[in-house]
């Protein structure tokens, strides 16, 4: 069985600031790991994946996520926040075998304050 | 990119009434597809996994006779409400595999938000 928990439903970050949002995780195999952004009434965009090999994940928009086996966790940060930011983000873990099914956090609501 | 639609964006209907949805991968060929459903404020909970010209596979919870799903080809799937009534109501999102891309790309519709009144 996989699952994944994310620290704070909600997170507020300054115009600028650094965003980290949390993401643990766990997987009876190694896992594939993603992070998803999703704004109001629409669906998920993939922001970036981990698969295997380097354990930065560079993604869109300026994110990126560090797989770290030995914490199972999958942190996604941003050095420097946009008003465009503000949205929810999820972050899902998918078997690696089989109809590789996704199981997803409850979601992590990030405000970007002016 | 492998782009994926579903039609309606937006449906209401009436309680008792049988509502269909679309989930077509247009550019790629999509063996297995995924049907969610997500409340307000909630995370996206998977309903079914849908495989082509077979049976879909429901998670536990799940009522078969009531979410029909139907995969009739590589590129459409369909999700039919059955007799809906308002705790139905809810955002529903498909994801298809792209399989010649390999096993972990999973792309997602823009999801179907569906009021029963």
């Amino acid at each position: 069985a996989q699952s994944v928990t994310q620290l704070g439903s909600h997170v507020s970050v300054s115009e600028g600031a650094l965003v980290l949002l949390r993401c643990n995780y766990s997987s009876s195999v190694p896992p594939y790991l993603f992070w998803y952004v999703q704004y109001p009434n629409q669906g998920l965009q993939l922001l970036l994946k981990y698969t295997t090999g380097a354990t930065l994940v560079k993604g869109i928009n300026g994110f990126e996520a560090e797989f770290k086996k030995s914490e199972t966790s999958f942190h996604l940060t941003k050095p420097s926040a946009h008003m465009s930011d503000a949205a929810e983000y999820f972050c899902a873990v998918s078997e690696t075998g089989g109809y590789q099914k996704v199981t997803f956090g409850i979601g992590t609501k990030l405000q970007v304050i002016p | 990119g492998a782009v994926v639609s579903q039609h309606p964006s937006w449906v209401i209907c009436k309680s008792g009434t049988s509502v269909k949805i679309e989930c077509r991968s247009l550019d790629f060929q999509a063996t297995t597809m995924f049907w969610y459903r997500q409340f307000p404020k909630q995370s996206l909970m998977l309903m079914a996994t849908s495989n082509e010209g077979s049976k879909a596979t429901y998670e536990q919870g799940v009522e078969k006779d009531k979410f029909l799903i139907n995969h009739a080809s590589l590129t459409l799937s369909t999700l039919t409400v059955t007799s809906a009534h308002p705790e139905d109501s809810s955002f529903y999102i498909c994801s298809a595999r792209d399989t010649s891309a390999g096993y972990h790309e999973q792309y997602f519709g823009p999801g179907t938000r569906l009021t029963v009144t």
